[in-house]
């Protein structure tokens, strides 16, 4: 099974920083990336998706390095309601199966 | 419009009992995921279906976890009997696209809230 790996952090950043996550993955076939966002005690909710090589909403920027098989996000000005865990997400698509393969999450703290 | 709905949204069992946690999908949504979450392994995906029709469930620990799915408005995963190594949080998802591999996807899952299951 393909795998992503991500820093655990935490990452204490005050506000109006800009910070950033890596995340690697194993699986050279993968067109697309997905990051979630998930607060703490609740569910997983889709934050951005990287088709090619970026994309970039708002605040908030990702971008896919197929050469070193790396996705990042880059959070500017970073608000207190930033604060979460980030899931790095990537697919796997092998033996019939198609599934969805998680990391497991950079913690983000946005402290005053 | 409603979202994934699961239940029970906690579970306290002593080892040996037989849970059962149930998910309603969103209406329309045609996959249907289940994920274990804990602090250990993250979030694993246990098994899912498309058109109601188990597709992948190398992710099922052992034989003591079962899924089903009887229609497309309902899903239930079982433990039987349960151990304290199950206690995690279990989320059900559903997604609007078919997930087969060669077919892009938005990678949009919508999550249940989840149940968190403790297993004494």
């Amino acid at each position: 099974r393909k795998e992503v790996e991500q820093d655990p952090g935490p990452f204490n950043v005050p506000e109006g920083a800009t910070v950033a996550f890596n995340c690697t993955y194993s699986n050279s076939a993968s067109q697309s990336f997905f990051w979630y966002r998930q607060d703490c005690r609740k569910e997983p909710k889709l934050l951005m998706s990287v088709y090619s090589s970026g994309n970039e909403d708002g605040r908030f920027t990702a971008q896919l390095n197929r050469a070193s098989q790396y996705i990042s996000l880059l959070i500017r000005d970073s608000k207190l309601s930033d604060s979460a865990t980030y899931l790095c997400v990537s697919p796997y698509s092998g033996a019939g199966s198609y599934q969805l393969t998680f990391g497991k999450g950079t913690k983000l703290s946005v402290i005053p | 419009d409603a979202g994934v709905i699961q239940s029970p949204r906690h579970e306290v069992t002593e080892m040996g009992q037989e849970v059962t946690l149930r998910c309603k999908p969103i209406s329309g949504h045609n996959s249907l995921f289940w994920y274990r979450q804990t602090m250990m392994r993250g979030l694993e995906l246990l098994i899912y279906f498309n058109n109601n029709v188990p597709i992948d469930d190398s992710g099922m620990p052992e034989d003591r976890f079962s899924a089903k799915m009887p229609n497309a408005s309902f899903s239930t995963l079982k433990i039987q009997p349960s151990e304290p190594r199950d206690s995690a949080v279990y989320f059900c998802a559903s997604s609007p696209t078919l997930l087969t591999s060669g077919i892009v996807s938005t990678g949009e899952l919508f999550f249940g809230e989840g149940s968190r299951l403790t297993v004494l």
